[in-house]
């Protein structure tokens, strides 16, 4: 079975800060992991993915496989990036089309 | 353009009613998955399709909940007999190409459902 782990329900932090917001997942084979992003009053969208190894917003996640670890990293936290943030998972092969979410983490930046 | 779009945004029915949720997606995406998201937890999957047919249907909870996508573009969530458990909000997304969750997602607003 797939599952993704978020151990941290609210995060807080000061604007300027470094923040990680962590992931852990379990899954039999080699995954795509994905963040996804909903601020307040809007619908949810993706804002990551591992396989595009790419930057959005400032924000980077490295899957490491051997601690089965995707945390989503920013060096310098806006007061914009406050939003709710879902990591998730994809298995490969003929049911790849389907995402398990974790619990999410709601990610406060303070003035 | 525009986006996924659902209708209701709010549906309150009382215990026994039951409801129907539209989710009309990006005009050509072929590809159609409804979530449930309960209170303080991330979506679950709960169906997919390709243009009209539903190939996947795990994640439904019960043979209370139906789906359908006649014509391969607007689908329809059908929940018979609405249980106080079924309160949740119910996602709709869709995407251009067949299967594949790494082609991006989109998703809608979401049917916020209340069951008294």
């Amino acid at each position: 079975a797939q599952r993704v782990t978020q151990p941290e329900k609210l995060l807080s932090v000061f604007k300027g800060a470094p923040v990680e917001l962590k992931c852990n997942y379990s899954y039999s084979g080699s995954p795509e992991l994905f963040w996804y992003v909903q601020y307040s009053r809007q619908r949810l969208q993706l804002l990551l993915r591992h396989i595009s190894r790419e930057s959005i917003k400032g924000f980077t996640a490295d899957l490491n496989k051997g601690e089965t670890s995707f945390h989503l990293k920013k060096p310098f936290a806006q007061e914009e990036d406050s939003a709710m943030y879902y990591c998730a998972l994809s298995g490969r092969g003929g049911s790849n089309y389907k995402l398990t979410f974790g619990k999410g983490t709601l990610l406060t930046v303070n003035p | 353009g525009a986006g996924v779009s659902q209708s209701p945004r709010y549906k309150v029915a009382k215990r026994g009613q039951d409801v129907a949720l539209r989710c009309d997606p990006i005009s050509g995406h072929v590809s159609l998955f409804w979530y449930q998201q309960a209170l303080g937890q991330g979506p679950e999957f709960l169906t997919y399709f390709q243009n009209e047919a539903q190939l996947d249907k795990s994640g439904l909870p019960s043979d209370r909940f139906f789906a359908e996508r006649p014509e391969g573009s607007v689908s329809t969530l059908k929940i018979q007999r609405t249980q106080q458990e079924d309160s949740a909000v119910y996602l709709c997304a869709s995407s251009l190409v067949p299967g594949g969750a790494t082609d991006t997602q989109y998703f809608g607003p979401g049917t916020r459902l209340t069951v008294l």
